[in-house]
């Protein structure tokens, strides 16, 4: 049963703390994408990687958040310090990228619903 | 910047009627779109999707209308059932950089 999965799928913390959220891609994709869910804005990108290679992290805040694959199976996402205007729910996406095809699907895991306070 | 716009936050429909959900964008670079379901408490989940050389694709109930000269796509449910009930994102893509619209909230009723 391929899929994305995410840990934790719920976290509280205080203002300030270090967060860290974690992405396992399906087996076999290339492509890893995190997302962020808020009313106003839907779901906002904010990177993704080819290749465990960033591509495009220009819709983080670059002063707080970072985001790596430190290998083809993992993918982390991290906050800190912490803010109550960065709770939200936080999806990670992965999908396999094949130039000889135009399709570009990409599958999403649950989710982690970080709540700041 | 809001590349894709979806301007309906909600919408209701009578159970075996039609729904029309619709979506803008504003990149012209844009050449895959797709459509995602989402559930409370899961992720999204794919739906269909259209490339920018097509003008509709169907799938069962649903089909995908693309108007490139007017930069809109939509999305018609046919007929509408209740586990259609969720919310729709609307997504499109220039490869791989994958742009959300802010969703539609989808109700069929019974």
């Amino acid at each position: 049963d391929a899929r994305v999965t995410q840990t934790p799928r719920h976290k509280v913390t205080e203002m300030g703390q270090e967060v860290t959220m974690r992405c396992q891609p399906i087996l076999g994709h290339n492509t890893v994408f995190w997302y962020r869910q808020t009313m106003m804005q839907g779901l906002e990108l904010l990177a993704y990687f080819r290749n465990r290679a960033p591509l495009d992290d220009s819709g983080m805040p670059k002063d707080r958040f970072s985001a790596e694959m430190p290998d083809a199976t993992l993918a982390t996402l991290k906050i800190q310090p912490s803010e109550p205007r960065d709770s939200a729910v936080y999806f990670c996406a992965s999908g396999l990228a094949n130039p000889l095809q135009g399709a570009n699907i990409a599958f999403f895991g649950q989710g982690t619903r970080l709540t700041v306070v | 910047d809001q590349q894709v716009k979806q301007n309906s936050p909600s919408l209701s429909v009578q159970e075996g009627r039609i729904s029309i959900l619709n979506c803008d964008y504003t990149n012209s670079m844009f050449d895959y779109f797709l459509w995602y379901k989402k559930y409370p408490a899961e992720g999204p989940t794919f739906l269909i999707s259209i490339s920018s050389i097509k003008d509709k694709n169907e799938d069962g109930r649903f089909t995908v209308f693309l108007n490139k000269s007017a930069k809109h796509l939509s999305l018609h449910i046919v007929p509408s059932q209740p586990g259609d009930s969720a919310v729709y994102f609307c997504a499109a893509s220039e490869w791989w950089d994958m742009r959300f619209g802010a969703g539609t909230r989808l109700t069929v009723k019974p």
